[in-house]
């Protein structure tokens, strides 16, 4: 079975603020993926990343990272240097042969 | 603009009310998705089209209707619905060999649904 944890159901920083989005997944499957939405107020999911279970390489986006460790089932998301429009909530998913799961979401509150 | 369009973007139904909600994608996929978020909750796979054909259906009530009439368009017809019904209704489309989502899903805005 699947199953995909964001602990973290809101989290509030002030801008500049360096945050760690976490997200830990369960699957019996060696062939998987995994990928961040961020949903911004106006609803729609916006994609953000995609990683293959094959590939634990980290990346780095602007200031947007990803740390990718099979070791400990985590798939976590950290912004550098938040700013306003980075206030949405983020979903962690999980997909294997079927259809994406998704986390239940972490509510991202940036303050200026 | 992401490519999968939702109409409308806010409903306000009564309970009698029969309603319906348009999802439209134009990205060449042919897998089509309705998702259900409502607050505090995950979202919830509703049902899954596949090259027109209904492939998963999530114990969703008979009260919720889809139809996909071609692979480009996908709807969710709506009857005699209750106040926890009310919720955003996301629709996502991928290409039919993706349906694991390997590549992703591309999702509409929403529709922002009230039930009185």
């Amino acid at each position: 079975a699947q199953k995909v944890t964001q602990a973290q159901t809101e989290i509030s920083v002030v801008e500049k603020e360096d945050v760690t989005l976490d997200c830990v997944y369960e699957t019996r499957d060696t062939t998987y993926y995994l990928f961040w939405y961020k949903q911004p107020p106006s609803g729609e999911l916006v994609f953000l990343i995609r990683r293959n279970s094959f590939d634990e390489q980290n990346e780095i986006s602007g200031r947007y990272s990803w740390n990718f460790q099979k070791s400990t089932s985590s798939f976590n998301f950290t912004i550098t240097a938040s700013q306003v429009v980075d206030s949405a909530v983020y979903f962690c998913a999980l997909s294997e042969t079927d259809d994406m799961r998704f986390g239940a979401g972490t509510r991202l509150t940036v303050k200026p | 603009e992401t490519g999968v369009t939702q109409t409308p973007r806010h409903l306000v139904m009564g309970m009698t009310n029969k309603k319906s909600l348009k999802c439209e994608q134009h990205l060449g996929h042919n897998a089509m998705y309705w998702y259900k978020q409502s607050a505090k909750k995950p979202l919830e796979l509703m049902f899954v089209y596949s090259l027109e054909e209904r492939v998963e259906n999530n114990s969703v009530p008979s009260r919720f209707s889809p139809e996909c009439p071609n692979s480009s368009h996908l709807f969710l017809h709506l009857h005699t619905l209750q106040p926890e019904d009310s919720a955003l209704y996301l629709c996502a489309s991928s290409s039919r060999f993706d349906r694991g989502g390997s590549y992703g899903y591309t999702f509409g805005s929403g529709t922002r649904l009230t039930v009185v």
